[in-house]
């Protein structure tokens, strides 16, 4: 179990640019999900996959946001003419039923900041 | 490094006391709820969970304790040490795939 990693962990981009993350879950996870984190808040939910299928994707999604998860494995994050506001910092998480639920488990974290 | 939660409650414990950390939960219908540690710069870590059906579980210096008559969990740390200092944050598993995070506690451990 090598937990679930992030890649890059820091971006920094020009507004306009754009930008894509990556994201390998626990191996054996077939949830995967992609949250959003400000200063001062918890995350937020941002989009869903169960194996390869995107299963929701939130409301705070823009259409400049995209999201892959390709052959039920790892995951990417695309934004599109990135905006100021897209800075934050970008978690993936993976789960899987374990014990008494859905154990999910976070990765480092890219923190995008768009100047 | 960053720092997360800039504006949150915050608990300060002198080190060796314990800790108590509480969350109000939103759906009456969760039913199993992790609580999550946050260091500065770093994704939150996985420390305990809860079933609805239990009141209480404990792990190695944790214990969590379920309310579900008014909708409250709390994560108990026995003898907080420095390394403790963090936000701690709440979530509830609702529905079929969901996790909804409270507000976190940022908590101090002073020497």
């Amino acid at each position: 179990d090598t937990g679930v990693s992030q890649d890059p962990r820091h971006k920094i981009t020009k507004r306009g640019q754009n930008v894509t993350f990556r994201c390998d879950p626990i191996s054996e996870h077939n949830r995967l999900y992609w949250y959003r984190q400000t200063l001062g808040q918890g995350p937020e939910f941002l989009t869903y996959f169960q194996n390869e299928a995107q299963l929701e994707k939130s409301r705070l999604l823009s259409d400049r946001f995209s999201a892959e998860r390709p052959k039920g494995s790892f995951s990417t994050l695309e934004i599109q003419r990135t905006e100021q506001g897209d800075s934050a910092m970008y978690l993936c998480a993976s789960s899987l039923f374990r014990g008494l639920g859905y154990e999910q488990y976070f990765g480092p974290g890219t923190r995008l900041t768009v100047t | 490094g960053e720092s997360v939660g800039l504006h949150l409650p915050t608990l300060s414990v002198q080190e060796g006391d314990n800790s108590i950390i509480n969350c109000a939960y939103s759906n009456s219908a969760s039913d199993y709820f992790i609580w999550y540690k946050q260091e500065s710069g770093k994704g939150p870590q996985f420390i305990i969970d809860i079933r609805s059906n239990m009141d209480k579980r404990q792990g190695q210096r944790v214990t969590v304790l379920l309310n579900k008559t008014v909708k409250h969990l709390s994560l108990q740390i026995a003898a907080t040490q420095p390394g403790d200092s963090a936000v701690y944050f709440c979530a509830e598993f609702s529905g079929t795939y969901k996790y909804i995070f409270g507000t976190g506690t940022r908590l101090k451990v002073l020497a």
